[in-house]
């Protein structure tokens, strides 16, 4: 079945320095990828998404580039701030349509030290 | 625009006692609808989706039910809740299935 792999961390950073949190998926077909933050205590929000390979997702300074042939979505951003504090977590559809929801990975909590 | 609603935001019930989440959304008609359950270090797993009134899927068989007694309107209830129920459920909508959803604020249930 689909399945979605992220490091957990939590992952420590100093603001400003550059951020990658990896993501890798197994799916049949072509699914979508997707990025998805929860800040403490909130539902999640979309963050930024891809639909197709090679399509690069892009939001807030975060961006994510769909590589079909690594299987991979890993988020970046150049420079993190105190307010990007908060869990990421990747996500994929299923193959072929249909409401019938999202696969995410578990998570992985970024902490962003001033 | 559109909104989403969870209610609850916390619970904390007894073991064995009944339970009605709700969700409704506002601004949009006929959305897919879908419940989450957030349990820690376990990610999130979907419990049940809707594409439309009185059609529900099951995604995992477990203490739950849900219900879409009107179009914008899901509720998920338990009749008798384990302590293994606890943790933080969402709600969430779309409406071309697979494009993003847009969550609710979610509700901690803790079960004592």
């Amino acid at each position: 079945g689909n399945s979605v792999t992220q490091m957990e961390g939590p992952v420590t950073l100093s603001e400003e320095a550059f951020l990658t949190i990896n993501c890798t998926y197994t799916a049949t077909g072509y699914p979508s990828l997707f990025w998805y933050v929860q800040y403490p205590g909130e539902g999640l929000q979309l963050l930024l998404k891809a639909t197709k390979a090679d399509d690069k997702g892009s939001n807030k300074g975060f961006e994510a580039t769909y590589r079909k042939e690594t299987t991979s979505f890993h988020l970046e951003k150049g420079s993190v701030q105190v307010s990007d504090s908060a869990v990421y977590f990747c996500a994929l559809s299923r193959s072929g349509g249909g409401a019938d929801g999202l696969t995410f990975g578990k998570g992985t909590h970024l902490i962003i030290q001033p | 625009s559109q909104t989403i609603h969870q209610w609850p935001a916390t619970l904390v019930q007894p073991v064995g006692s009944p339970l009605s989440l709700e969700c409704t959304v506002e601004g949009t008609s006929n959305p897919n609808l879908y419940w989450y359950r957030q349990a820690a270090g376990r990610g999130l797993q979907l419990l049940f989706y809707s594409i439309g009134i009185g059609q529900i899927s099951s995604e995992v068989p477990q203490n739950l039910s849900a219900s879409r007694p009107q179009d914008r309107q899901f509720i998920l209830s338990s009749k008798k809740l384990l302590l293994s129920d606890s943790g933080f459920y969402l709600c969430a909508w779309d409406r071309v299935p697979n494009y993003g959803y847009t969550f609710g604020s979610g509700t901690r249930l803790t079960v004592v």
